[in-house]
């Protein structure tokens, strides 16, 4: 069984320009999260759907962080324009059953902002 | 002040040594307490789970709960070079069900 998917594993821009990245969960996981992991520190919620709904985006940056799960399947990350504060690991997850507390993790998609 | 605070170390012990790790928490609605290791460049994965207050042993880890002291700690017995890792504490419940909350981590190194 392929585990989570995510993309580009590595990405280096300008400040102030824009970024995108791409998840895609286990197969039959309704729920798919996308979590912020800053250097030495554990991972932080920004967003998470149930099927194509965001239940939880309350830690998204909105004027500048978007997401989406079309179809409830793939999501997408952006983030427009991006800051020097912004290099971290974005790490998307998906569950099956939350009650195990079973999230299964990308390998993360690890973003440098020059 | 965090939710769940975890000692960051690092930690280094020799092949074969006992290793504590320990998570405090704040947020009394928590109850279902889980462990994650995460190897360098790697995303976590899930370790142990726990609900409520208790101990469970899989093989040479031990997950202990308190609740009432809103503690929780992963023993490893007979630790090895591959349990080198980050070990993530995580928890949730209450209002917070379904959303994982994190302690910082612990970076374990054990020496051959």
């Amino acid at each position: 069984e392929a585990g989570v998917v995510q993309s580009p594993r590595y990405k280096i821009i300008e400040k102030k320009q824009p970024v995108a990245f791409w998840c895609n969960p286990i197969s039959g996981h309704n729920t798919l999260y996308w979590y912020l992991q800053n250097l030495g520190q554990g991972p932080e919620l920004l967003i998470r759907y149930e099927n194509e709904e965001a239940v939880d985006d309350s830690q998204l940056p909105k004027d500048r962080f978007s997401a989406e799960r079309l179809k409830g399947v793939d999501s997408t990350l952006k983030i427009q324009p991006a800051e020097l504060g912004d290099s971290a690991v974005y790490l998307c997850a998906s569950s099956l059953d939350m009650n195990t507390g079973e999230l299964f993790f990308g390998e993360g998609s690890r973003l440098t902002v020059l | 002040q965090k939710e769940v605070e975890q000692d960051p170390g690092p930690l280094s012990v020799p092949e074969g040594a006992i290793v504590s790790l320990n998570c405090t928490y704040s947020n009394s609605a928590f109850q279902y307490f889980m462990w994650y290791r995460q190897y360098s460049r790697k995303g976590p994965e899930l370790l142990m789970y726990t609900y409520s207050s208790g101990n469970k042993e899989d093989g040479r880890f031990t997950a202990q709960v308190d609740k009432s002291s809103k503690y929780i700690s992963l023993f490893i017995r007979d630790s090895q070079p591959s349990d080198s890792a980050t070990y993530l504490c995580a928890m949730t419940g209450g209002t917070s069900y379904g959303k994982l909350t994190f302690g910082q981590g612990t970076i374990l190194t054990v020496h051959p």
